[in-house]
């Protein structure tokens, strides 16, 4: 099983969909949760960042973490076109005997207008 | 925040030559990182470069094949030396969002990439 599983999708939604975004994970010794957008020819932004199990808010954009299921998740509410990017799940705690941060392979989001 | 910039955004190169490529940043910063992106494949950390000491490399990453340096707290460079097509991918460098701490590497900014084709 590898350490942290993203769907690569493509996934194509309308404008003003709900958008469901999802990692699992192996390793339970991960204490962060975070959510990267990467834009086309551009280096990853963090958009979200987590600490323990429960929701954390940030406008359109909702990061759930379950650490009893090993999943996170990232809503986006109203979609819009200029949310169409790569999202990369990342996580960070011990692999290997020291402090890593881990990333998901990214799913990549088409919004249609 | 920081701004990071990267030289080149992108190149052609021959198999078996060498490419440097550059990274600055805008604020002084303790811990630098470098990573590669592969087609369908994760971020996957190289090496960890601090000022003053030399750079980590991780697990399948060597220093004869990927030097860096890191003379200033502002500056790093990486090497792809000996390039094959298997190195064609994304280099992208970052630093802690915490800067001048070493606290941890959770959070991190990212440079815009360099975009290698190796022929």
């Amino acid at each position: 099983q590898k350490e942290v599983e993203q769907d690569p999708g493509p996934l194509s939604v309308p404008e003003g969909a709900i958008v469901s975004l999802n990692c699992t994970y192996s390793n339970s010794a991960f204490q962060y949760f975070m959510w990267y957008r990467q834009y086309s020819r551009k280096g990853p932004e963090l958009l979200m960042y987590t600490y323990s199990s429960g929701n954390k808010e940030d406008g359109r954009f909702t990061a759930q973490v379950d650490k009893s299921s090993k999943y996170i998740s990232l809503f986006i509410r109203d979609s819009q076109p200029s949310d169409s990017a790569t999202y990369l799940c990342a996580m960070f705690g011990v692999k290997g005997g020291s402090e890593k941060l881990v990333f998901g392979k990214g799913t990549k989001l088409t919004v249609n207008p | 925040s920081a701004v990071i910039s990267q030289k080149p955004s992108r190149d052609i190169c021959q198999r078996g030559t060498s490419l440097t490529i550059q990274c600055q940043v805008d604020s002084q910063v303790t811990m630098m990182f470098w990573y590669r992106q592969q087609p369908g494949q994760s971020l996957t950390l190289i090496a960890t470069a601090n000022q003053g000491s030399e750079a980590t490399y991780e697990s399948g990453f060597v220093i004869d094949k990927f030097p860096i340096s890191r003379p200033n707290l502002t500056f790093s460079t990486l090497t792809v030396s000996n390039m094959s097509p298997e190195d064609s991918s994304i280099y992208l460098c970052s630093v802690d969002a915490h800067l001048t701490s070493f606290i941890t590497g959770d959070t991190q900014y990212f440079g815009p990439g360099t975009r290698l084709t190796v022929l």
